[in-house]
């Protein structure tokens, strides 16, 4: 019964070719999250969005987008990877009301190969 | 900024306890997290506390905070081969929106 769905668990691509990851929910959570995670290190985030308003961190590179059609998926592009972007790729999200924040609920991840 | 610091690994016999240890210096920390992430897969929430308590059990796992000196842990009794996973600390500060800071992540090995 997974929670945060995360398409496809493995996705290869060129160096310089566009790629989308996706991710999708059953929990209907107002929030939404991507992190990279580089192994043996912590998750990074890239991004999030509060419903359909998008809040980039200030470290995450202009080569990452991101998209929230609806409240049940959100989309992760990457429009020209680089070797360094090869990481596993993790979307959570969580439930905020006015000063309730829910924990973060994680999906499987993408693991993201540059060839 | 938010800085979260654990040991990279532990290593236990199966059936002893466990005790994973995690510093952090926000002090206006709201909430502290406790995630597992098995090889190849996303992070799982395993319990969590709010700032406002010292300790929270659930089943194996017990969760002490001490806030004065910013330290939060992990226990896990009767620790199985099943435990073996990279556990993260996490924390959310207070304010602003919803970041959360993880820690670098401690390698548990349980030795059969």
């Amino acid at each position: 019964d997974a929670m945060v769905i995360q398409n496809p668990r493995y996705q290869v691509t060129q160096f310089g070719k566009p790629v989308t990851l996706s991710c999708s929910q059953t929990l209907n959570h107002n929030v939404m999250y991507w992190y990279q995670q580089k192994s043996s290190q912590a998750p990074k985030l890239l991004f999030h969005y509060y419903d359909k308003d998008f809040n980039n961190e200030a470290d995450t590179p202009d080569n990452f987008q991101s998209r929230r059609p609806n409240t049940s998926f959100c989309f992760l592009d990457i429009r020209s990877p680089g070797l360094g972007d090869a990481a596993m790729y993790l979307c959570a999200t969580s439930q905020t009301t006015g000063t309730v924040n829910q924990p973060q609920h994680f999906g499987d991840g993408t693991r993201l190969s540059i060839l | 900024g938010e800085d979260v610091e654990q040991s990279l690994f532990l290593s236990v016999r199966e059936g002893d306890s466990s005790v994973i240890n995690c510093t952090y210096t926000d002090s206006s920390s709201t909430y502290l997290y406790w995630y597992k992430q098995e090889p190849g897969a996303g992070l799982q929430l395993l319990t969590y506390i709010f700032s406002n308590m010292d300790m929270k059990q659930d089943q194996r796992l017990t969760v002490l905070l001490n806030k004065k000196d910013k330290h939060l842990s992990l226990r896990i009794a009767d620790t199985q081969t099943g435990d073996s996973a990279i556990y993260f600390c996490a924390e959310r500060a207070s304010g602003g929106y919803q970041k959360v800071t993880f820690g670098t992540g401690t390698k548990l090995q349980v030795i059969p």
